[in-house]
Order: C-alpha cells, then structure tokens, then sequence
C-alpha cells in the first residue's frame, strides 16, 4: 500500500521569509511518481512539479525548488523568500507504476501555508 | 480549450436523494478519476476508469457509482445520498503514453461542492 505523510498540518510565515513543506511517503514500488499541488483559497488543484523515482535531480522554478531524496523517501518543497499569493493548501501525492496503472494519486493531506504581510 | 467540466459547482440534497455528478474532458484523454476532499483528508480516490466501458473501484467506493460511456465524460452517482457524503469532489483526467501516464500531471476540475441535509 502506499502512503504520503505531510506530518505540517499548517505553518504560517511572515512574508520575506524561506519556507519548506515536507513530505515523505512509502511504496514497495522501484518505480513511481511524486507530484506537489497547490490549493489556493479558490478551491481549484494547480499542478506544481512531477518526478519520476529515477530522477533525484533537484529541480528549482523561480522561488520554488523541491528537493527528492530517495534515501529517506522524502520529496520536499521550498519556498524561497514567500509572498502573501503563496498562502495555500499545499498537496504531495504518489502515484506507482503497476503495469500502466498509474493514473491512481494517493494524497498527503495537506499543509496549510500562511503567509503574512 | 475547456480542459476538464464539472458541473454543477454547488449542489444541495436531503439524504435519500440521488443525483449525477457530471464531468466531461475535452483534451482526449484515457483516464479520469474522481476524487473527494474532506477537510483534513487530502483527496481520496472513489472510482476510475482507463477508458470506455472500463471503470473499477478506488480507495472509497462506497454509497457510489460511475460508468464511462464515453471517452469524454464520466458521470458520477450517488444512488442514495448521505450526510457522511457532504464532500468537494474532484473530477481528473489524464493522457495515456506508451510506457504509462504516471508522470503526466492529472488535470483536474474545479471541484463541486456537494452539501448533504
């Protein structure tokens, strides 16, 4: 079975500052896909970043960066200098690779993030 | 280009009705999913489907139904609605790609809001 933990249920910040949401997760799988969504107030899922289990490279996108490592399951995420539009609902989620079967997402259940003027 | 419908966005029922959740994709894909958010939960997977005329059962099935008459829409049901059913429900699609789709992103829609008296 698998399972992503987001043991940050909320965090709240003061704008300016770095801010890391983590996120671990367990699958008997060599192969699998991790993905981070964000939640606005809005409601609506905004994909953020895929990476498949044989790509530890860490990737960086403007403010944001994520950082896998395999060694401790752990697929974290950065937020670098945060903004007030960051506040959300931030989302992990895994999805395996079972003969094509990997269009099931288990989700993290979440970490509220407030960012404060 | 839509994306991926739902409709309605808010929805009130008295337990014991039935309603159709609709969802509908414009982007040709194999897979759509349904998920609900409960607060607290993450989003959990109710039924899926890899594509027409082929559905099976996600983490919480219960108190639903889904079929996939098409490649564009996937209807879902709930025959007896309950207050435990009171949720955000998420409709998501997904392209298939030789070797599997986990590493696309799954589109999502923007969520009905469905209240159980």
């Amino acid at each position: 079975a698998q399972k992503v933990t987001q043991a940050q249920t909320e965090i709240s910040v003061v704008e300016k500052e770095d801010v890391t949401l983590d996120c671990v997760y367990e699958t008997r799988d060599t192969t699998y896909y991790l993905f981070w969504y964000k939640q606005p107030p809005s409601g609506e899922l905004v994909f953020l970043i895929r990476r498949n289990s044989f790509d530890e490279q860490n990737e960086i996108s403007g403010r944001y960066s994520w950082n896998f490592q395999k060694s401790t399951s752990s697929f974290n995420f950065t937020i670098t200098a945060s903004q007030v539009v960051d506040s959300a609902v931030y989302f992990c989620a895994l999805s395996e690779a079972r003969g094509g079967s990997n269009y099931k997402l288990t989700f993290g259940k979440g970490t509220l993030l407030t960012v404060n003027p | 280009n839509a994306g991926v419908t739902q409709t309605p966005k808010f929805q009130v029922l008295k337990t014991g009705q039935s309603m159709t959740l609709q969802c509908a994709q414009d982007m040709n894909h194999e897979y759509m999913s349904w998920y609900r958010q409960d607060p607290g939960m993450g989003l959990r997977l109710i039924h899926y489907s890899v594509g027409a005329g082929i559905t099976d059962q996600g983490e919480v099935p219960n108190g639903y139904n889904v079929s996939r008459s098409t490649t564009e829409d996937f209807p879902l049901r709930l025959l007896s609605a309950a207050p435990s059913q009171t949720s955000v429900y998420f409709c998501a699609s997904t392209p298939s790609r030789t070797g599997g789709a986990g590493n696309q992103p799954q589109h999502f829609g923007d969520g009905t809001r469905l209240s159980i008296l």
